[in-house]
């Protein structure tokens, strides 16, 4: 029951940093996305998939880029991180959006960029 | 595009009080609406979803939200508050069809002995 994992759970970077966070799910999920949340901000959304080798920009995409190689697996790589960045970001996962089916979360990664 | 809001960055009630949590969203066609719980350091879960026809829809944790189509309206609700409740809680809206979630900026709800 492992669900959506996401890895690593604490990260500190320094500026211009390149770094990729994992997620992973193993509930066959089509759909995967990205938000990260900021205190006063909610979640925003920077990146989502509707399955193996569809990716779609969202809200706040600059500065993030983002694969869909697999069913499973979904990374979001900082390409040269800014301390506008420092933030936490959630991996989620869902059947199709307009089947309904509620999201599934990871337990966050936590950014400090320097 | 689909936006919401939420009244109140922050709600303070006492235990055993009712707990009313506002969310308004922006269109005229029902959406699919959820609201979502987050305990300290962990990620959402999902409290209950809204089921078209169906107005007063019921979740977890004693839970239950209204949708009110004329008022654009999908407040969270509960009867008696718990400590355990101390979260934030977040309302979701979407479109028909393959289009992202849209969150609220989320409602911290404290609960006082």
């Amino acid at each position: 029951n492992a669900g959506v994992t996401q890895t690593p759970k604490f990260q500190v970077l320094k500026t211009g940093q390149s770094m990729t966070l994992q997620c992973a799910q193993d509930m066959n999920h089509e759909y995967m996305s990205w938000y990260r949340q900021d205190p006063g901000m909610g979640l925003r959304l920077i990146h989502y998939s509707v399955g193996a080798g569809i990716t779609d920009q969202g809200e706040v995409p600059n500065g993030y880029n983002v694969s869909r190689s697999t069913t499973e697996d979904f990374p979001l790589r900082l390409l040269s991180a800014a301390p506008s960045q420092t933030s936490v970001y959630f991996c989620a996962s869902s059947s199709l959006p307009d089947s309904n089916s509620p999201l599934h979360f990871g337990n966050g990664t936590r950014l400090t960029v320097t | 595009a689909q936006s919401v809001t939420q009244l109140g960055s922050h709600v303070s009630v006492s235990e055993g009080a009712l707990v009313l949590l506002r969310c308004n969203y922006s269109s005229s066609v029902p959406p699919y609406l959820f609201w979502y719980v987050q305990y300290p350091n962990q990620g959402l879960q999902l409290l209950l979803k809204y089921t078209t026809g169906a107005t007063l829809v019921k979740g977890i944790n004693g839970f239950e939200a209204e949708f009110k189509k004329s008022e654009t309206s999908f407040h969270l609700t509960k009867p008696s508050a718990h400590m355990s409740d101390a979260a934030e809680y977040f309302c979701a809206v979407s479109d028909y069809g393959n289009t992202p979630l849209v969150f609220g900026k989320g409602t911290r709800l404290s609960v006082i002995a």
